[in-house]
């Protein structure tokens, strides 16, 4: 059975670091393109980053470019989020999915709440 | 960017409608679609790839079409555990966009 498990949310003063951990289990995890997904409370999805199999390859909404850093670790199945400079408008639901076939979000994991705020 | 409009964004149902609603592209995304079913506190559920294919394990009365730029998502016969926000997703060039959502609602 697939699981994605998301890690290292929380509350976060504006301008300061974070770090989101997605713990993968039940796949193969090296074969697949990961990304991330975040939900801003009541509103819609939102893609922020992907990252290829190997890592090679990153991709960024426009803006984290340059403040989010999304990283693996496929020894331990592990995706990372490097958030830094964080603004009240990241805080949202973000969510570690696996990328299909064809681009789209196969698998989600539950979910990890990041609060950006004073 | 491709900006994905869906609409309506809200639909009141009764169990047992046929419904459908639909996803418009800003460009041509020849055909790579997705579609997703989200309850409420849950994490979004892939339904619909590539416009047409049913996701292994979801029920058949999901059903996906379209190309180029107008796509839809029928429901045949609804169930109570349908009601939802459902959103597209342009899974055709970066950076990935999703519509605002079409949320069902019981009459």
């Amino acid at each position: 059975e697939v699981q994605l498990v998301e890690s290292g949310g929380g509350l976060v003063q504006p301008g300061r670091s974070m770090k989101l951990s997605c713990a993968a289990s039940g796949f193969t995890f090296s074969s697949f393109p990961m990304a991330w997904v975040r939900q801003a409370p009541t509103k819609g999805l939102e893609w922020v980053a992907t990252i290829s199999t190997s890592g090679g390859s990153t991709y960024y909404r426009d803006s984290v470019k340059g403040r989010f850093t999304i990283s693996r670790d496929n020894a331990k199945s592990t995706l990372y989020l490097q958030m830094n400079s964080l603004r009240s408008e990241d805080t949202a639901t973000y969510y570690c999915t696996r990328e299909g076939g064809r681009n789209y979000f196969d698998y989600w994991g539950q979910g990890v709440m990041v609060t950006v705020s004073s | 960017d491709i900006q994905m409009t869906q609409s309506p964004s809200s639909l009141s149902v009764s169990l047992g409608d046929n419904v459908t609603f639909t996803c418009e592209a800003s460009e041509n995304i020849y055909g790579f679609l997705a579609w997703y079913q989200q309850k409420l506190g849950k994490a979004p559920k892939l339904l619909i790839y590539g416009a047409t294919n049913l996701e292994d394990g979801v029920p058949t009365r999901f059903s996906g079409s379209g190309s180029w730029t107008n796509y839809s998502l029928t429901i045949s016969s609804l169930e109570p555990e349908d009601i939802a926000t459902y959103y597209c997703q342009n899974n055709h060039v970066y950076p990935y966009t999703f519509g605002a959502g079409t949320k069902l609602e019981l009459k």
